[in-house]
């Protein structure tokens, strides 16, 4: 079965920093790879997505994330961290017959601060 | 891009009672999906709404607690039963196309029970 790890609950960066956001996943074929933002009192927005090909994933508001079979991994960074990126951000696998319901890492909490 | 349309937004219910939670998608989709977000966590998947026949669940969630219904390919609805002050939750649907070509998720419906 697919699992997800987010190593950090709460990142703290400072405006106009760079971040990263780490995510590591368990399964044993090519995984389908997905990054979420959930801002307070607001929906799920996807980010970006993985399914195959380039590696380095562009994403919508200046984020990327970058694939790495070796290490199981899905970083999510951002060169410039804006004040309102402070949000909830999740990543999640699903398998790659794409026909199956997302496992969801627990979040990374991220705020910003002047 | 899909449009799901999920109701009521939010809800205060007593404990006891069932409340009904409804999703529209505004196309047909193969797969719809059902989790709970409680306070501070990460989505849980509840259950797969499977059209035309019973819903599979997952472990930890029984029928008699949140059966669900989907009547056709762009409708789904999920009660929460006989409700306890810990069914206070985001609860959310989910829409998947093979291969995750449609992925989206309603804006969830914030229960809290008194």
């Amino acid at each position: 079965a697919q699992s997800v790890t987010q190593p950090d609950i709460h990142i703290t960066v400072s405006e106009g920093a760079s971040l990263e956001l780490r995510c590591n996943y368990s399964y044993g074929a090519t995984p389908y790879l997905f990054w979420y933002v959930q801002s307070p009192g607001q929906g799920l927005q996807l980010l970006l997505k993985y399914f195959s090909g380039d590696t380095l994933v562009q994403g919508i508001k200046g984020f990327e994330a970058e694939f790495k079979r070796s290490q199981s991994s899905f970083n999510l960074r951002k060169p410039s961290v804006h004040w309102s990126d402070a949000a909830e951000y999740f990543c999640a696998v699903g398998r790659n017959s794409g026909n199956t319901p997302l496992v969801f890492g627990k979040g990374t909490r991220l705020s910003v601060i002047a | 891009s899909a449009v799901i349309s999920q109701k009521p937004s939010r809800d205060i219910c007593q404990r006891g009672t069932s409340l009904t939670i409804q999703c529209q998608v505004d196309s047909q989709v193969t797969m719809m999906f059902w989790y709970r977000q409680q306070p501070g966590q990460s989505l849980t998947l509840i259950a797969t709404a499977n059209q035309g026949s019973e819903a599979t669940y997952e472990s930890g969630f029984v029928i008699d607690k949140f059966p669900i219904s989907r009547p056709n390919l762009t409708f789904s609805t999920l009660t929460v039963s006989n409700m306890s002050p810990e069914d206070s939750s985001i609860y959310l649907c989910s829409v998947i196309d093979p291969r995750y070509e449609k992925l989206f998720f309603g804006s969830g419906t914030q229960l809290s029970v008194l």
